[in-house]
């Protein structure tokens, strides 16, 4: 089982400010299986990135991602107040995923 | 519009058995996997399983294989999650979501279950 390790465990921004979650996995993941994920509190996660860089629909521009192998990186260009909340990367292969622990981004 | 929507919260007694239902609708339910999250209180998300809805194939997370059973009923656009046999640690929010290819695309609003003495 591939195991992903989300890096900071919390990233306390202003916002305006740009921030970079890292996504560390133990094994190579194929790029098309990795994908990050918002969840806010007491709701559902959703959806932001797939394809390790492809925007989901409907996700702004100022969400990007990038990386490949064990290295994969969620940026967000200018925090806007409803950006903040906690984001998962997540990874598929054999018919099994697994999801990083979870980066918070917090209010500064 | 595709949906996804889970059955109400629970409150259980350890020992009792549950089985807790999604049921897709706007989107052709038996071409797609549907997937179960954990997530317990103040942690993250864990992969549970997924079932295939065509033909109810299933495929565990090693950390839950035998711990829950995942099914489905095309018939009524409905998948599952059971335990037979429930303990405490079992209380958290369980998700439902669709798999699309190797990620999910829409999900559940979430069930509750609360599992205490």
């Amino acid at each position: 089982e591939i195991v992903l390790t989300q890096s900071p465990g919390t990233l306390s921004l202003s916002p305006g400010e740009r921030a970079t979650l890292s996504c560390r996995a133990s094994q190579t993941v194929r790029s098309s299986y990795l994908a990050w994920y918002q969840q806010k509190p007491g709701q559902a996660p959703r959806l932001l990135i797939y394809g390790a860089s492809s925007r989901a629909t409907g996700v702004p521009d100022r969400f990007s991602a990038s990386g490949s192998g064990t290295d994969f990186t969620l940026t967000i260009s200018r925090l806007e107040p409803e950006d903040f909340a906690v984001y998962y990367c997540q990874q598929y292969g054999n018919s099994v995923g697994t999801f990083g622990q979870g980066t918070k981004v917090e209010i500064k | 519009e595709v949906q996804l929507v889970q059955s109400g919260a629970e409150v259980k007694k350890p020992g009792e058995s549950l089985k807790i239902s999604c049921k897709g609708s706007g989107y052709i339910f038996t071409n797609f996997w549907i997937g179960w999250v954990r997530q317990m209180p103040g942690k993250g998300l864990e992969w549970m399983g997924i079932v295939y809805c065509g033909d109810s194939d299933t495929a565990y997370s090693p950390s839950f294989q035998g711990q829950v059973t995942i099914s489905a009923d095309k018939s009524i656009t409905t998948a599952y999650l059971q335990w037979n046999s429930l303990k405490a640690s079992d209380s958290a929010i369980y998700y439902c979501a669709r798999l699309y290819g190797s990620f999910y695309d829409y999900w559940g609003q979430g069930t509750l279950v609360t599992v205490s003495s």
